[in-house]
């Protein structure tokens, strides 16, 4: 079974338009992690940010926000005022307890910023 | 600045052919990974080390092999490369903890077997 959904495949945008990235996730376990990774046409994937279960709060990091919903399972990343630079494949990715030190990664988005 | 270094960028090899694709990295990590990246499907974990000589099977084994006989190095093998071989190898290591860190990704190497 698919432990993490990112049901849109590519999404384009043009610079200055908002843009949310969905994920969706299943797991049995109580305590879990989700992140997010940028891979930019470079290849090479950059860490975004961490969540651990127990912290439904919000994060905001410049241009960047994350909403962590455990009631619908959903880990979304919303990029404000889009840039030609944000332009790479997304992925949302979790680990679960019972090992911490496996990752599942989701299928990732394609994201296209137009100038 | 840490760094997963794979050793090529691209490579190309004839089918029936043993390749062997090189990761090091320089953050002392006890996890290393070597994951296949294809269009759709996103990352599947091909095998996965937690110490020196250690490895666990991941989702997608089958015609791959790996060694790790040093802490920083983890080597994945094609026996006998095949074209459905062909993607893009990536790996990527991390510290052994409660779930609070995170990956760290090479540049990935783009095979191609003809």
């Amino acid at each position: 079974a698919q432990k993490v959904t990112q049901a849109q495949t590519e999404i384009s945008v043009v610079e200055k338009e908002d843009v949310t990235l969905d994920c969706v996730y299943e797991t049995r376990d109580t305590t879990y992690y989700l992140f997010w990774y940028k891979q930019p046409p470079s290849g090479e994937l950059v860490f975004l940010i961490r969540r651990n279960s127990f912290d439904e709060q919000n994060e905001i990091s410049g241009r960047y926000s994350w909403n962590f919903q455990k009631s619908t399972s959903s880990f979304n990343f919303t990029i404000t005022a889009s840039q030609v630079v944000d332009s790479a494949v997304y992925f949302c990715a979790l680990s679960e307890a019972y090992n911490f030190n496996k990752f599942y990664f989701g299928s990732g988005t394609k994201l296209n910023v137009k100038p | 600045d840490v760094k997963v270094t794979q050793s090529s960028r691209y490579l190309v090899k004839r089918t029936g052919e043993k390749v062997f694709l090189e990761c090091v990295q320089d953050m002392d990590h006890e996890n290393m990974f070597w994951y296949r990246q294809d269009p759709g499907l996103g990352l599947r974990l091909i095998y996965f080390s937690y110490d020196v000589k250690m490895k666990e099977k991941g989702d997608i084994p089958e015609g791959y092999s790996v060694s790790r006989e040093k802490k920083e190095r983890f080597s994945l093998i094609l026996e006998s490369a095949s074209t459905n071989q062909t993607s893009m190898y990536l790996c990527a290591s991390s510290s052994q903890g409660a779930g609070d860190t995170e990956a760290f990704f090479g540049q990935g190497t783009r095979l191609t077997v003809v």
